[in-house]
């Protein structure tokens, strides 16, 4: 696709009930990035994938979160048992491989919005 | 660690005028990646510039451009003949390379008619 496409784009979820949120990346970058971004704060890294390899989930704020990308495409971030503070944005971003101008460049999409009652 | 420091968490400008949007970072890394991203209600984040730290030209792009100091590590916004559309929040960012941004707590703008 033209840009990063994430989805459910709201997602209400009462407290204890487990979600996923979903990302397709852009065609043909290999890293891809979770983010978390509370109400009037700036977005706070949580999981970093290169291919389908997880390098880095020191971001992840608890076990009950959990990320997974198969087959180096598409992503799911779950989190299980939701809890109010669970309550943000999460976006997802992409980036293409260390080579030409974009290098080192992230795109994000327009996020998830969870609510957790 | 990196850290991203935005110290004004708001502005207002007028519209065609010109507004600056300061941002420091602390790192002692020598080569990295600036970014300003602008975020509409929409909560999209969307690329407004981009500056690699080796390259001591400041970056434009269009009414956008940078004030890179690199000895001071300090990486300012600047929107020349600012429109109603710039209106959001804008958030600075910082990353090594090839891996995880680092932002700061962003600086909501607002353009008057």
């Amino acid at each position: 696709g033209a840009g990063v496409s994430q989805s459910p784009r709201y997602k209400v979820a009462k407290r204890g009930q487990d979600v996923a949120l979903r990302c397709d990346p852009i065609s043909g970058h290999v890293s891809l990035f979770w983010y978390q971004q509370a109400l009037g704060q700036g977005p706070e890294f949580l999981t970093y994938f290169q291919n389908e390899a997880q390098l880095d989930k020191s971001g992840l704020p608890s076990d009950r979160f959990f990320a997974e990308r198969p087959e180096g495409s598409v992503s799911t971030l779950k989190i299980q048992r939701t809890q109010q503070e669970d309550s943000a944005v999460y976006l997802c971003a992409s980036s293409p491989p260390p080579t030409g101008k974009a290098q080192n460049t992230i795109y994000f999409g327009e996020g998830s919005w969870l609510t957790v009652v | 660690a990196q850290t991203v420091t935005q110290s004004q968490p708001e502005m207002s400008v007028q519209e065609a005028e010109t507004v600056t949007l300061s941002c420091t970072y602390d790192t002692s890394e020598n080569n990295y990646y600036l970014f300003w991203y602008k975020q509409p209600p929409s909560r999209q984040m969307i690329l407004v510039i981009r500056q690699e730290a080796y390259k001591q030209q400041n970056a434009t792009e269009n009414r956008f451009s940078v004030n890179f100091q690199k000895a001071a590590k300090s990486f300012s916004l600047k929107i020349s003949d600012s429109q109603l559309g710039d209106t959001a929040m804008y958030f600075c960012a910082f990353t090594p390379g090839g891996d995880k941004l680092t932002f700061g707590t962003g600086t909501r703008l607002a353009v008057r008619p």
